[in-house]
């Protein structure tokens, strides 16, 4: 089975700076989906990002981006230029390519606070 | 505009009640998901759904019980049998298996004990 490890639990960036939070796995699969979501107080999951193992570039989406290493089985998250509405809980998640469902399998999350 | 619908956002349950927690989808997906978020817990998967009238356990899925009868709807039912019911359900859809299409979410009910 696959697991998925945010061992930070809280992190805090100043606002306009840039913060990098953690994210491992294990898995013995060669191919797979790794997601980034964002939960704000209002609960709601946002995908933020999302990287095809198959890739080996790694993903951007504007202010977000990721350092995937496939042999270190690790996949961590960069915000640049910090917003306060960046201040979140942040969720690293798994996914099997094949297989037969599509399910997630979640890290803990860890919090993220912006300082004005 | 399309997208995922929990209802209600606020549930209590009394000692000895199950309850039934509505997931609504007009994305079109045939996939569907149910979530219990716990403190410090992140995730967990309770039941999932491929297919209509097709459902597997996840993680979690003592004291639940779910129904596929239509592609659109995924309701969850938290049977007396769940001792521990307090938490933060999500339900989730996506396009299937072998996609890197994302899951969506709901926003989400808050069942609580009276």
């Amino acid at each position: 089975a696959q697991t998925v490890t945010q061992s930070q639990p809280e992190m805090s960036v100043q606002e306009a700076e840039t913060v990098t939070l953690s994210c491992t796995y294990d898995t013995s699969e060669s191919d797979y989906y790794l997601f980034w979501y964002k939960q704000p107080p209002s609960r709601q999951m946002i995908l933020v990002i999302r990287q095809e193992a198959y890739k080996q570039q790694n993903a951007t989406e504007n202010r977000f981006s990721v350092n995937f290493q496939k042999a270190a089985k690790s996949f961590s998250l960069k915000i640049s230029d910090s917003q306060l509405g960046d201040a979140a809980m942040y969720f690293c998640a798994y996914r099997s390519l094949y297989g037969a469902n599509s399910k997630l399998t979640f890290g803990k999350g860890i919090t993220l606070s912006v300082r004005p | 505009d399309g997208g995922i619908t929990q209802s209600p956002k606020y549930l209590f349950r009394k000692e000895g009640q199950n309850v039934t927690l509505s997931c609504e989808q007009n994305l079109n997906h045939d996939a569907m998901y149910w979530y219990r978020q716990d403190p410090g817990q992140g995730l967990r998967l309770i039941y999932y759904s491929q297919i209509v009238n097709d459902f597997q356990k996840g993680d979690i899925a003592e004291g639940y019980s779910v129904s596929r009868e239509k592609k659109e709807s995924f309701p969850l039912t938290v049977t007396s049998a769940q001792k521990n019911p307090t938490a933060f359900y999500l339900c989730a859809s996506s396009i299937g298996q072998g996609s890197n299409q994302p899951q969506h979410f709901g926003d989400g009910t808050r069942l609580s004990i009276l």
